[in-house]
């Protein structure tokens, strides 16, 4: 099945500091990627949707000067927490769409940054 | 619009028990539904999955059907085990694909 990974798993940083995420497709090409951040005992909230070679579309109530998303390539999308402040701490969560006969419609989701700011 | 709405939790049972977690959609046109199983600590991992009315998806002891009619797609399992203890998001996809749209989650603890 398609694998998607994010890299670092685990990440511990200084308020003001900015931090990037990388959600890669290993066996697959995603023209789209979705980013998502969910809260402790709380749902998944999408962020913002990464297409590659275009401008990411961001959902309502989310900065896109803070959290700047890039997919410069088919298989590699970056989330770039900038100035990061405790608030920002959460589990970042990424996912493809695959679009083949059996795969109609779905997404395949990376294992999760959890992201410290201290 | 779509939206999911989810049984919520948490939910404790003992080994061997029957599980069933409620989830009610609203979406226009066709959508995709999907089980999805979050285990502690790690990311969203797809359970099981129905692409039309009738369907029935079913993976590792578990089963949902997209109910049309009642806008229902309950999760369910006979005999739960102590390794089924995590949290469980009911999920639609539109038409397209572009977006899903999650349950808040119900919680799974099963005892031994």
């Amino acid at each position: 099945g398609a694998v998607v990974s994010q890299h670092p798993s685990r990440v511990i940083c200084k308020s003001g500091t900015s931090v990037k995420i990388e959600c890669r497709s290993l066996d697959f090409q995603a023209t789209t990627m979705f980013w998502y951040r969910q809260f402790p005992k709380q749902s998944l909230m999408l962020m913002a949707t990464s297409n590659e070679g275009s401008k990411a579309t961001y959902e309502q109530g989310v900065e896109k000067d803070k959290f700047l998303i890039n997919h410069a390539s088919l298989t590699l999308s970056t989330l770039t927490v900038t100035s990061a402040h405790p608030e920002d701490s959460s589990f970042y969560i990424c996912s493809a769409r695959v679009h083949t006969r059996s795969s109609y419609n779905e997404q395949f989701f990376g294992p999760g940054t959890r992201l410290t700011v201290l | 619009g779509n939206s999911v709405t989810q049984m919520e939790g948490p939910v404790t049972l003992s080994e061997e028990a029957f599980l069933t977690i409620n989830c009610t959609y609203t979406a226009t046109g066709y959508p995709s539904l999907f089980w999805y199983v979050q285990y502690p600590g790690e990311g969203l991992q797809l359970l099981l999955k129905a692409t039309k009315a009738d369907d029935k998806g079913s993976n590792k002891g578990f089963e949902a059907t997209y109910r049309k009619e009642t806008t229902s797609f309950h999760l369910e399992k006979g005999s739960v085990q102590v390794s089924d203890s995590a949290v469980y998001f009911c999920a639609l996809s539109g038409q397209g694909g572009n977006q899903f749209y999650f349950g808040t989650g119900t919680s799974l603890t099963v005892i031994p």
